[in-house]
């Protein structure tokens, strides 16, 4: 069984970069079929996602969070990192992991329990 | 980008209803949707891929349905656990994935 748990600070200054990684267990994060993606959901809103990565190290983003957005693998430790630069209160939320299926589609089959990070000085 | 709009955003119901979701896209995406459910405080769960595919594991009693810029979410008959709010998601557009607003379903 697969299982992804996310960890970092809880609390990150504004114009300050929110750095965050996720622990893969139960599988190996090089299999070819996934890519590993972060999704952000603010308190009592939506989901939005981040981006994603390959274990080739190739990336996506998303364009509203491109230029402030950095994801990066680590296959020696099964894990996969997200950095978020020039944060601010917007920034807020809770931040999840997940393993995004790469052969029948684009979609999200397993998920870290999420992590809050608040922007607050 | 390409815009999800599920409605209602809310509803009530009682269990044993039969409940349908609506999830339209702003643009065809030729069956790439999921959709999730999410419970307070968890992660979202997929329960169904490609429109209408059951991931393995979810009840029967959810379906899926819809093409081109319009699909639903069904549930045949509501059962407790079911109270949550529901996601529609897009794949469509792979460099930029979105979800829906949310429907949250609650107990009437």
């Amino acid at each position: 069984q697969v299982q992804l748990q996310e960890s970092g600070p809880g609390l990150v200054k504004p114009s300050q970069t929110l750095s965050l990684t996720c622990t893969v267990s139960g599988g190996s994060i090089s299999s070819g079929s996934y890519y590993w993606s972060w999704i952000r959901q603010p308190a009592g809103k939506g989901l939005e996602w981040i981006g994603r990565i390959y274990t080739s190290g190739s990336t996506n983003y998303n364009p509203s969070l491109k230029s402030r957005v950095t994801i990066s693998v680590d296959t020696s430790k099964n894990q996969f990192s997200l950095k978020l630069s020039s944060v601010t209160a917007a920034d807020t939320a809770v931040y999840y992991c997940a393993r995004e299926i790469a052969v029948a589609g684009l979609f999200f089959d397993y998920w870290g329990q999420g992590t809050l990070v608040t922007v607050s000085s | 980008d390409i815009q999800m709009t599920q409605s209602p955003s809310s509803l009530s119901a009682s269990v044993g209803d039969r409940v349908t979701i609506t999830c339209r896209a702003s643009q065809g995406i030729s069956n790439s949707l999921a959709w999730y459910q999410q419970k307070p405080g968890k992660a979202p769960k997929l329960l169904l891929y490609a429109a209408s595919r059951l991931e393995s594991g979810v009840p029967s009693r959810f379906s899926g349905s819809g093409s081109g810029t319009d699909y639903t979410l069904t549930i045949s008959s509501l059962q407790p656990e079911d109270f949550a709010t529901y996601y529609c998601q897009q794949y469509y557009s792979t460099l930029e994935l979105t979800f829906g607003g949310g429907t949250k379903v609650e107990i009437k």
